[in-house]
């Protein structure tokens, strides 16, 4: 089964800067998808950036970035100049690619980081 | 377009009630889900459907029940509501499996059994 950890479970940021998200996970799979989404007060997930493990090139959106090692099972999110409205909880989250076992149709979330964003 | 739409926001059951949570989607998305976030946590899934018709457990299925009778619709059904079922439920959808691969969240239901 697969495991995605957080280990920063809260981080603060000013606004403007730039802040780094760690995510750790582990599989025994190679390919699979990695997923950050944010999560507002508002409770809504919104997606904010995906990466496809058979793709080395990091994944970005606008002012969201991904350093994605796979050998090291690693997949940080990287928010540059940080806004008030980035402020919220962000999961981390693995997809297998191919169906083993219904494997592939759940989300495997990590415990989320709580970002503040400091005016 | 609405997307997944989930009713109602909010509830609160005392233990041994039953309810329905409700899920809609309006992208004819084949796969839909059922996810609990409890405090501090992420999301586990509860149960999926590939399709009208059928359905699957996924980790945490003990005391709900869903069905899924057209592609739009994937109710939860909690039966003897207890205090452990306490929780955040959230529904998504995704086109199919091999597509995109990004599921499309509703709001949420926070439901609290005392």
């Amino acid at each position: 089964a697969q495991t995605v950890t957080q280990s920063q479970p809260e981080m603060s940021v000013q606004e403007a800067e730039t802040v780094t998200l760690s995510c750790t996970y582990d599989t025994s799979e190679s390919d699979y998808y990695l997923f950050w989404y944010k999560q507002p007060p508002s409770r809504q997930m919104i997606l904010v950036i995906r990466q496809e493990a058979y793709k080395q090139q990091n994944a970005t959106e606008n002012r969201f970035s991904v350093n994605f090692q796979k050998a090291a099972k690693s997949f940080s999110l990287k928010i540059s100049d940080s806004q008030l409205g980035d402020a919220a909880m962000y999961f981390c989250a693995y997809r297998s690619r191919f169906n083993s076992g219904g494997s592939n149709y759940k989300l495997t979330f990590g415990k989320g980081t709580l970002l503040t964003v400091n005016p | 377009n609405a997307g997944v739409t989930q009713t109602p926001k909010f509830r609160i059951l005392k233990i041994g009630q039953s309810m329905t949570l409700q899920c809609t989607q309006d992208m004819n998305h084949n796969y839909m889900y059922w996810y609990r976030q409890d405090p501090g946590m992420g999301l586990k899934l509860i149960y999926y459907s590939v399709g009208a018709g059928i359905t699957d457990k996924g980790e945490v299925p003990n005391g709900y029940n869903v069905s899924r009778s057209t592609t739009e619709d994937f109710p939860l059904r909690l039966e003897l509501a207890a205090p452990s079922q306490t929780s955040v439920y959230f529904c998504a959808s995704t086109k199919d499996r091999g597509g995109t691969d990004t599921q499309y969240f509703g709001p949420g239901t926070r439901l609290t059994v005392l």
